[in-house]
């Protein structure tokens, strides 16, 4: 059964750093991996999509770049911003068994202090 | 522009009711899903459809159904509630390659009291 961490569980940083977020998951079988961002009682919105093929997408001042036979994935925020502030989310979609579905990990809930 | 909806936002229900949150998109995607978040659980997948007339169970599947009887529609129908229904339910789309992109609806808050 594929089983997605995400580490650190929370993290705080100031405003304009760089920063890492972790995402790990055990089955390499994997079609794609997905980092969505979420808002208190809002719901999931999706940041990049990286195919198994990939080794990193972009988007503005984020990047994610996927390790897929080390099970690894990470995403990097240039120049935070207070309103990155928010939990991530990254979720992976198994190549075994039922395709088409995500596993998600717990998320890193990061607050940027202005 | 394409969406996702979820209805109601907030529901609160009494134990053995029956309860239906909807889910419709407008991306004519061929996958839908139901998750539920859980504080220390993440996001768990409920039911799952590939089309229409398809469904499949997922990881916490007792209590709950699902019908698919379009494309641009989910129910999920929580047949008789219990206090361990209480969540925040998420329904999601994709279409049917394995490389794309999941869309969320906003989020259903569901209390069973």
């Amino acid at each position: 059964k594929q089983e997605v961490t995400q580490i650190p569980a929370a993290l705080s940083v100031p405003e304009g750093e760089n920063l890492v977020l972790n995402c790990s998951f055990t089955d390499s079988a994997i079609y794609n991996l997905q980092w969505f961002r979420q808002d208190p009682g809002k719901g999931l919105t999706s940041l990049l999509l990286i195919q198994s093929s990939q080794r990193e997408q972009t988007s503005g001042r984020l990047n994610a770049s996927l390790d897929k036979s080390s099970g690894r994935s990470t995403l990097y925020i240039a120049a935070s911003q207070p309103g990155d502030s928010a939990t991530y989310l990254c979720a992976v979609m198994g190549a075994r068994g039922s395709a088409r579905q995500l596993t998600f990990g717990s998320g890193t809930q990061l607050t940027v202090l202005p | 522009d394409a969406e996702i909806t979820q209805s109601p936002r907030h529901k609160i229900t009494e134990t053995g009711r029956q309860v239906t949150l909807a889910c419709h998109q407008t991306w004519n995607h061929n996958n839908m899903f139901w998750y539920r978040q859980d504080l220390g659980h993440g996001l768990r997948l409920i039911h799952y459809s590939y089309g229409v007339q398809d469904t499949n169970k997922g990881e916490v599947s007792d209590g709950y159904s699902v019908s698919r009887s379009n494309t641009e529609d989910l129910p999920l129908t929580l047949e008789s509630a219990a206090s361990s229904q209480t969540s925040v339910y998420f329904c999601a789309s994709s279409d049917g390659d394995t490389n794309t992109e999941a869309f969320f609806g906003q989020g259903t808050r569901l209390t069973v009291v």
